[in-house]
């Protein structure tokens, strides 16, 4: 099955610093890519996501990058701000046609410093 | 329309004790799966279901059961509650597309 290895665990920023989490996938079948946002106490919540034909999509702050060859992933957040403090959770499925269910990297703790 | 509810929020339990926890969703998605979050081990897929009457195991299904007689309802059994089951349980939901899982707000279950 999918393995997803996501990197760093914990990542510390000062506001308004860049910050990038970074995901492996092992299955080149693959074709959707969300990223989670939880922020404490709540749930996960979908910020951005990125299909296998896209090398990248931005939404303001945060962007996705894919590389299919290398078969990795990137969050980036530019101009941090406390409020991006949460975890962020990467995940890779095969969608539609495949048994959809994402399998989730283990979290990264972001902690952005005011 | 309400997502996805789960009940309850906080629960505790004794070693061996069984209980049902909740979830439903009110946007007709086929897809619905039960997740449990523990620190620094992400979210581990315990079961799901592609549809009313299906269910599958995931990754770590050992000591829950699952039904899903209806769209709507996804319930969760415990079957003999043990400390190791302590932890956070999300529901979640997909409609056909596959893409974007909708999470309910999750039961914090302690076991003693």
């Amino acid at each position: 099955g999918e393995n997803v290895e996501q990197h760093p665990s914990t990542l510390s920023v000062q506001e308004g610093d860049s910050a990038v989490i970074k995901c492996t996938y092992s299955d080149s079948a693959s074709n959707y890519f969300p990223w989670y946002k939880q922020e404490l106490g709540k749930r996960p919540q979908l910020i951005i996501d990125i299909r296998s034909n896209v090398g990248e999509k931005k939404d303001q702050r945060i962007a996705v990058t894919l590389n299919k060859t290398a078969k990795h992933f990137s969050l980036h957040i530019t101009e941090t701000q406390p409020e991006d403090s949460a975890v962020y959770f990467c995940a890779a499925s095969i969608t539609p046609g495949g048994s959809y269910i994402p399998t989730f990297g283990r979290g990264t703790s972001l902690i952005v410093h005011p | 329309n309400a997502g996805v509810t789960q009940t309850p929020k906080f629960q505790v339990l004794k070693t061996g004790q069984s209980m049902t926890l909740q979830c439903a969703q009110d946007m007709n998605h086929e897809y619905m799966s039960w997740y449990r979050q523990d620190p620094g081990m992400g979210l581990r897929l315990i079961h799901y279901s592609v549809g009313a009457g299906i269910t599958d195991q995931g990754e770590v299904p050992n000591g829950y059961n699952v039904s899903r007689s209806t769209t709507e309802d996804f319930p969760l059994r415990l079957l003999s509650a043990a400390p190791s089951q302590t932890s956070v349980y999300f529901c979640a939901s997909s409609g056909t597309s596959g893409n974007e899982q909708y999470f309910g707000p999750g039961t914090r279950l302690t076991v003693t």
